[in-house]
């Protein structure tokens, strides 16, 4: 069991927009920044988001990412075949002193 | 080119020992803490451990705490992840990533290495 949660699923058409919560509590999501990764079938995970909202260079802006108090959320607007990927957020945890992931949302582009 | 490669995965007797190394290269090492991330064939990502730019700040995972421990060799570029008394359930692909400790935000990672703790 996850500390962060996240919908096992999440599909919509080319061209919709999708949104993923990141449930979590004070001592992680309340607490620092969140980090959003991607993972396509086969490869490592790519840095997607950080500090909640920020894009490394080369993601597209399609690909956005926001907070509010203990969850989190990663929308992605107009929605491509090649998105359909593994999502996972990522944050500290005080209280438990160790990096935590969510349990992954697996987006399906119908 | 940043490149992490990581090395030592192999298949391990349950109670067994294994060393991972990851050596890096195209960045300097020492001005980054390092991390190491799990994950289960067809499961999501565990973070395992992590460590600060000197080694003077480390991280595990509960699973692991006693078991595993972080290190690095910064005149070598190199990330090390000493497992002892491996179980079954430790089975996984480990990568090496540049940052993710206490900041989970790691730009770079390796392609991972597998373990499979097995008898």
């Amino acid at each position: 069991q996850s500390v962060l949660t996240q919908p096992p699923s999440a599909s919509a058409t080319p061209g919709q927009r999708v949104t993923i919560s990141c449930s979590g509590s004070s001592s992680n999501i309340g607490g620092n920044t969140v980090n959003w990764y991607q993972q396509l079938p086969g490869t490592a995970p790519k840095l997607l988001i950080y500090s909640n909202n920020q894009r490394p260079s080369g993601v597209p802006d399609r690909f956005s990412g926001s907070k509010s108090g203990t969850s989190a959320s990663l929308a992605i607007s107009g929605l491509q075949s090649e998105d359909e990927a593994d999502y996972y957020c990522a944050t500290w945890d005080d209280s438990l002193n160790a990096g935590v992931f969510g349990g992954g949302t697996q987006v399906t582009v119908l | 080119e940043v490149q992490l490669v990581e090395s030592g995965g192999r298949v391990v007797r349950p109670g067994g020992s294994l060393r991972l190394s990851c050596e890096v290269s195209g960045f300097s090492f020492d001005d980054y803490a390092m991390s190491w991330v799990r994950q289960v064939p067809g499961k999501g990502l565990e973070w395992v451990a992590g460590i600060n730019w000197n080694g003077d700040s480390t991280g595990y995972t509960d699973s692991v705490k006693g078991r595993f421990t972080i290190s690095r060799d910064n005149a070598k570029n190199s990330l090390y992840l000493q497992m002892n008394g491996l179980r079954a359930e430790d089975t996984a692909l480990y990568y090496c990533a540049r940052g993710g400790h206490i900041v989970l935000a790691a730009e770079y990672w390796g392609q991972g290495t597998l373990v499979t703790v097995s008898s």
